[in-house]
């Protein structure tokens, strides 16, 4: 398809499992983001690269969070020692802009993890 | 704490009756944008406004984006059941740009 797509849609994990998801971004979009979904709550920013280089992880909650976009496009987000309260859905969004303020990113239809 | 508070958190109406869903904050932004989120979706842009007053108008909806950029409103005109969904406003600040704010959102349901 022509949009952002992630995977896996759906994760259950064990709490203390690493997870790994991934973010196909709108092919030659120069920027990526990820943002985290808690339910019933806004998006909250994690990280932001433009091609390769992670230019803002200020978002990340804990060194447990990594992200990495090695060839500036697909881009993965792991999630090491997973805890409850990582539970949320987890977007990607890209962007043909290098600067997003006043221009349109798409969103991925998000990755939902749990951790039971 | 959200730096964008929008209001009110739920909003429940008939088909055919008018809306309004507030976006307030004591900060600046450089612009804002109004997303709507479905079940199981991404958020998909709406519409952005930059400049202080400005509105804009899509189909039924009206996006008003404060004199000093730090509030915007949007208004539904007649809702119908199409329009139900999760309304959330973002904000982009200068430098920090490329990382939008957003607000907690505003679940709207248009009943038939």
């Amino acid at each position: 398809g022509a949009g952002v797509s992630q995977s896996p849609r759906y994760k259950v994990a064990k709490r203390g499992q690493d997870v790994a998801l991934r973010c196909d971004p709108i092919s030659g979009h120069v920027s990526l983001f990820w943002y985290q979904q808690a339910l019933g709550q806004g998006p909250e920013f994690l990280t932001y690269f433009q091609n390769e280089a992670q230019l803002d992880k200020s978002g990340l909650p804990s060194d447990r969070f990594f992200a990495e976009r090695p060839e500036g496009s697909v881009s993965t987000l792991k999630i090491q020692r997973t805890q409850q309260e990582d539970s949320a859905v987890y977007l990607c969004a890209s962007s043909p802009y290098r600067v997003s303020s006043g221009n349109t990113i798409y969103f991925g239809e998000g990755s939902w993890l749990t951790v039971v | 704490t959200q730096l964008l508070e929008q209001s009110p958190q739920f909003l429940s109406i008939q088909e055919g009756e008018n809306l309004t869903v507030y976006c307030n904050s004591s900060s600046v932004f450089s612009s804002l944008q109004w997303y709507r989120q479905e079940p199981g979706e991404g958020p998909v842009l709406l519409v952005t406004v930059v400049t202080g007053g400005e509105v804009k108008k899509l189909k039924r909806l009206t996006f008003q984006f404060g004199d000093a950029r730090k509030d915007s409103s949007l208004h539904i005109t007649a809702a119908q059941p199409g329009d139900t969904g999760l309304y959330l406003c973002a904000g982009a600040r200068g430098a920090a740009g490329n990382k939008l704010t957003f607000g907690g959102g505003t679940r709207v349901l248009v009943k038939p």
